[in-house]
């Protein structure tokens, strides 16, 4: 079975600032890694994806993460933080062979963005 | 960009009464499932479903749950008897045969009274 731990349930920074989210995974198998944003009362988007390949890889506005595989890390970053960044961050992880495999999340990040 | 459409986008319904949760996933998805959020919790893996059965559940889909896939393009959850705790939002995803291509429904959030 797989798991995901954030340890971070509430991060707050001030805008413009960096910011790190952090995430670790535990799994007996390989993995894929992902990061969802959740904004106020909508839905999961996706951010970015750890497949395979390159460690750090890129998402959507403006984040960033690197996959460690010797640390079963997937920290999430980013360089300058918007007020519009102030969202729940969750980390999930599913097997990454065979098909139709599940997804499972971490508790949740809640960054909180202020002027 | 094709999108996972669920309905309806919030349900109240009082404790006991059965109900159902509507999805429409990416026409051509092969894997889809029902995930659900608590209030400030965080998304737990309900059930998912292929070639029109379960391959998975979690313990939290006892027998008050199903699912079903009634015709091409819906993919239903019910819920028989409702309860209190039953109260979150339930998320609907689908992917095709990768591991990695979910889409998720934008969520019902059901209310139970």
């Amino acid at each position: 079975a797989q798991s995901v731990t954030q340890l971070d349930s509430q991060v707050p920074v001030f805008e413009e600032a960096p910011v790190e989210l952090r995430c670790n995974y535990s799994s007996s198998v390989s993995v894929y890694l992902f990061w969802y944003v959740q904004y106020p009362n909508q839905g999961l988007q996706l951010l970015l994806k750890y497949l395979s390949g390159s460690t750090l890889v890129k998402g959507i506005n403006g984040f960033e993460a690197e996959f460690n595989k010797s640390q079963t890390s997937f920290h999430l970053r980013k360089p300058s933080v918007h007020i519009s960044d102030t969202a729940e961050y969750f980390c999930a992880v599913s097997k990454s062979t065979g098909g139709g495999n599940k997804l499972t999340f971490g508790t949740g990040t809640q960054l909180k963005v202020e002027l | 960009e094709p999108e996972v459409t669920q309905t309806p986008s919030h349900q109240v319904t009082q404790m006991g009464q059965e109900v159902i949760l509507r999805c429409v996933p990416i026409s051509n998805h092969l894997y889809f499932y029902w995930y659900r959020q608590i209030l400030g919790q965080k998304v737990e893996f309900l059930v998912s479903f292929y070639n029109n059965e379960i391959s998975e559940k979690s313990e939290i889909f006892d027998d008050q749950f199903s699912v079903e896939r009634p015709d091409g393009s819906n993919f239903t959850l019910k819920i028989r008897s409702t309860k209190l705790e039953d109260s979150a939002m339930y998320f609907c995803a689908s992917t095709g045969d990768s591991n990695y291509g979910y889409t998720f429904g934008s969520g019902t959030r059901l209310t139970v009274v």
